[in-house]
């Protein structure tokens, strides 16, 4: 079967820098996204890796490796407005879009 | 102006009413999509739709029809609404001819069964 996993919850400090996992099986592979969901909103588009390595947009970069079916979405400089939870996608090999249950990410003064 | 759109954005209904949920878009994109939303899972495809004349099942189908009436228009319907299809619903479009052929979401419908 198709897998996505990350964790449920994180909690990080205003100003610090965190680092959400997503893993990975899926029945072929055309992409990872990333996106950003504040409650009770839509989903709002962030990344997209392909390729290995790590792909940086400001203060949100995000990493891919294939070979180990991960993926990691760093965000610097925390703020208040980040907290949210995030989402990891991955693109099959019908160009369907399997979804991760998403990361809340909580962040404190 | 929102490029893609849903209505109603709030819906409280009966156990076995058909009801219908509307999406238009005007970013001119020639894929649209379906999904539901749960607390605690993860976004779940119920129909696709690569363009007005393919309509395609998701992981989720049981339950639900759809219509594409249009390139911008793409309705859900629930033929006899049952309480766990309580759910937050959110229409998606995106490009085939784009590199990442990401996907842009409605604002999505909150809908109760009772």
């Amino acid at each position: 079967g198709q897998n996505i996993d990350q964790p449920t919850e994180m909690t990080a400090t205003e100003g610090a820098i965190v680092q959400i996992n997503c893993t990975y099986q899926t029945s072929g592979f055309n992409g990872l996204f990333w996106y950003q969901q504040h409650a009770g909103e839509a989903p709002t588009f962030l990344s997209y890796n392909v390729l290995d390595g790590l792909e940086e947009k400001g203060r949100f970069s995000s990493f891919l490796s294939r070979s180990k079916g991960y993926s990691y979405l760093l965000l610097k400089e925390l703020q208040m407005k980040d907290s949210a939870s995030y989402l990891c996608a991955v693109m099959d090999s019908n160009y369907q879009l399997i979804w991760g249950a998403g990361t809340k990410l909580i962040i404190k003064p | 102006d929102a490029d893609v759109t849903q209505t109603p954005r709030n819906r409280i209904t009966k156990t076995g009413k058909r009801i219908m949920l509307e999406c238009s878009q005007t970013k001119g994109h020639d894929r649209m999509y379906w999904y539901r939303q749960d607390p605690g899972l993860g976004l779940r495809l119920i129909y696709y739709s690569f363009d007005v004349k393919d309509i395609n099942k998701g992981e989720i189908s049981d339950g639900y029809s759809v219509s594409r009436q249009a390139q911008a228009k793409f309705s859900l319907s629930l033929e006899s609404a049952i309480p766990n299809q309580t759910a937050l619903y959110f229409c998606a479009t995106s490009d085939s001819g784009t590199d990442y052929n990401e996907q842009f979401f409605g604002p999505g419908t909150r809908l109760t069964v009772l």
